[in-house]
């Protein structure tokens, strides 16, 4: 079965620091999704790692993913306010290349931005 | 604007009641899935759809079912024996192809709550 497990699970931040989030899963996977969700929201997607040593970056956001240490992270840097929300990491289980659309995501981080 | 609908935003249950909620899109994707989320937790999925007139269980299935007679509609009924079924209930859709990336699109949510 797999595991995704993300931390910390809460952060409290000061705006302006950079902090990062880990999200560690337990099976081989050359996929991984970051989201980010607003309170009572939807998700909103944040990136798409397709490959092992895939780097993106959006902004004050940048993802990576190691997929032979399954692991992937999401740092911030300068953080603002308008960052404040809940963001979650989700894997595909892919055999073979073949998807099966399952996502298996974490139990989310809890971020919070304060002056 | 192509997206994904959802509907009802709130809806009430009672004791033994079977109740269904919509979701629609017009991305023309192939691929629709339910998740559910509980106060603080990530996403369970708990049915996904490939193409049209076939579907899969995901991992908490039990309770609820699902239809797909067309592409854009994949409707899921919450039944009686969902012995707990308050929780916010998220749709997605993706291309469905599995050489592309699998990016999931969400709906806005319906939320489920019961007398």
């Amino acid at each position: 079965e797999l595991k995704v497990e993300q931390n910390p699970l809460f952060l409290s931040m000061q705006e302006g620091k950079n902090y990062t989030i880990y999200c560690n899963y337990s099976t081989t996977s050359d996929r991984l999704y970051w989201y980010r969700q607003d309170p009572g929201k939807s998700l909103e997607s944040l990136f798409v790692l397709l490959s092992n040593g895939a780097v993106k970056q959006e902004g004050r956001l940048m993802a990576s993913l190691d997929t032979k240490a399954r692991l992937s992270t999401l740092h911030i840097t300068a953080a603002v306010h308008d960052l404040s929300a809940t963001y979650f990491c989700a894997v595909d289980i892919r055999a073979g290349g073949t998807s099966y659309g399952k996502l298996t995501f974490g139990q989310g981080t809890i971020l919070t931005v304060h002056p | 604007d192509g997206g994904i609908t959802q509907s009802p935003k709130y809806l009430f249950r009672k004791e033994g009641q079977n109740v269904t909620l919509s979701c629609e899109q017009n991305l023309n994707h192939d691929a629709m899935y339910w998740y559910r989320q509980d106060p603080g937790q990530g996403l369970r999925l708990i049915y996904y759809s490939q193409i049209v007139n076939d579907f899969q269980k995901g991992d908490i299935a039990e309770g609820y079912s699902v239809s797909r007679e067309k592409k854009e509609s994949f409707p899921l009924t919450v039944t009686s024996a969902q012995k707990n079924p308050t929780a916010f209930y998220l749709c997605a859709s993706s291309i469905g192809d599995s050489w592309y990336q699998e990016t999931q699109y969400f709906g806005p949510g319906t939320r489920l709550l019961v007398l």
